[in-house]
């Protein structure tokens, strides 16, 4: 298990504050990505990372930012909260174990109002 | 532009039977195709992936079928369980830590 562990689990914020979404690791991962969940859209890339202050937009980056520090810890923030980002985010870290693939944590609830 | 089409939304099969789920992509430089199954209230898990060496992959009751030329890969799952009951997405992406474009999803329900 790569110990992934997104928090908080759930939030309920109101519209035009900012949140901050956190992704945690414990094995060191280059690559880093945070995806939202949204029925029928499939699971859409906002931002990932690729090292240490290195990071890139996705498909849906716009009202994101991301932030990262140390290898360990993938911050995604909502600068100013809408509800159309009212939404199920998951963070995921790409590692090879036998085959490449991603191992996605548990996912932050996130609901706007 | 969706990158990766995924058929059909929904699925609903008899224990025992085959579920088929259909991906299309257009980008050919993609060259790594995995499945993901996600359970309610869970992340998404790698479930088979595929590279277009080749055209078939199994493992255990779930295949692969990858056709390159037609730009289309497919999961079968034999012998359907309850159990399998789930999301499944279709991924694709090119080699090299590039972000892995995801088709909408397939939510498949095993009935008894």
């Amino acid at each position: 298990d790569a110990g992934i562990t997104q928090s908080p689990r759930h939030k309920v914020t109101e519209t035009g504050t900012p949140v901050t979404l956190r992704c945690h690791q414990t094995e060191n991962h280059r690559y880093m990505y945070w995806y939202r969940q949204d029925p029928g859209h499939g699971l859409r890339l906002i931002h990932y990372s690729y090292g240490v202050k290195d990071t890139d937009k996705g498909e849906v980056s716009d009202g994101y930012s991301v932030s990262r520090s140390k290898t360990e810890d993938f911050l995604l923030t909502l600068e100013s909260a809408t509800s159309s980002q009212t939404s199920v985010y998951f963070c995921a870290i790409s590692e090879f174990r036998e085959v490449y693939g991603y191992t996605f944590g548990s996912g932050t609830r996130l609901t706007v109002v | 532009q969706q990158q990766v089409k995924q058929s059909p939304q929904s699925l609903i099969v008899q224990k025992g039977g085959i579920s088929i789920i259909n991906c299309a992509y257009e980008n050919t430089a993609f060259d790594y195709f995995p499945w993901y199954q996600q359970f309610p209230g869970k992340g998404p898990a790698l479930l088979i992936a595929i590279r277009p060496d080749v055209s078939e992959k199994k493992e255990g009751r779930f295949t692969i079928s990858f056709n390159k030329s037609a730009k289309q890969f497919s999961l079968h799952i034999m012998d359907s369980q309850p159990g399998d009951s789930a999301t499944y997405f279709c991924a694709a992406s090119i080699t090299g830590n590039t972000p892995l474009v995801f088709g909408k999803g397939t939510r498949l329900s095993v009935i008894a």
